[in-house]
């Protein structure tokens, strides 16, 4: 099993849609949580940060579920802007922040 | 710029040509990773170092790949004898402190291996 697991997508929806991606890690002993975002053929960009149950920015939520080990992003209102791969990063403790990325989750939005 | 330079933006390399890559951290950032991203991937990591201290080389995926931080700030990533599967595109990133959160990525070195 990958240590951080996303759907890959693609996710294609219109403008002013709610969506939301989900990603599963399997390091239980990991306290804080990223998500990125990437634009094709650029570098990934912080997001968000989770630290705790959960996180709001905006039109972005971030929530935590440690029990079962799975962090969610919702996009509410979603703008065409918003069009980009999401990666969800699972920080690997054992002395410094190795950043352990998933495949990236894919979103279209469209007029 | 204030950000995490990485040089050059792409390469095209023969099947066997040794290439380096180099990254240029922002300044004072104590960490600096290497990763690797195949197409539709998600970046996978390479290397770390805290410093100039390489502390974690377990993502390299050969004895071909070696990196390079020896005054603790810019970093070389050299791929020897390059093979077809070496293509892919190689991001630096650094943060400010040794458990640092943000990492914040170069735009990435895009190799080619024909």
């Amino acid at each position: 099993r990958k240590e951080v697991e996303q759907d890959p997508g693609p996710f294609n929806v219109p403008e002013g849609a709610t969506v939301a991606f989900n990603c599963t890690y399997s390091n239980s002993a990991s306290q804080s949580f990223f998500w990125y975002r990437q634009d094709c053929r650029k570098e990934p960009k912080l997001l968000m940060s989770v630290y705790s149950s959960g996180n709001e920015d905006g039109r972005f939520t971030a929530q935590l579920n440690r029990a079962s080990q799975y962090i969610s992003l919702l996009i509410r209102d979603s703008k065409l802007s918003d069009s980009a791969t999401y990666l969800c990063v699972v920080p690997q403790r054992g002395g410094y922040n190795k950043l352990i990325f998933g495949a990236g989750t894919r979103l279209a939005v469209h007029p | 710029g204030a950000g995490v330079s990485q040089s050059p933006r792409y390469k095209v390399a023969k099947r066997g040509q040794d290439v380096a890559l180099r990254c240029d951290p922002i300044s004072g950032h104590v960490s600096l990773f290497w990763y690797q991203q195949a197409l539709g991937q998600g970046p996978e990591f390479l290397t770390y170092f805290q410093n100039e201290a390489q502390l974690d080389k377990s993502g390299l995926p050969s004895d071909r790949f070696f990196a390079e931080r020896p005054e603790g700030s810019v970093s070389t990533l050299k791929i020897q004898r390059t093979q077809q599967e070496d293509s892919a595109v190689y991001l630096c990133a650094s943060s400010l402190e040794r458990g640092g959160t943000e990492a914040f990525f170069g735009q990435g070195t895009r190799l080619t291996v024909v």
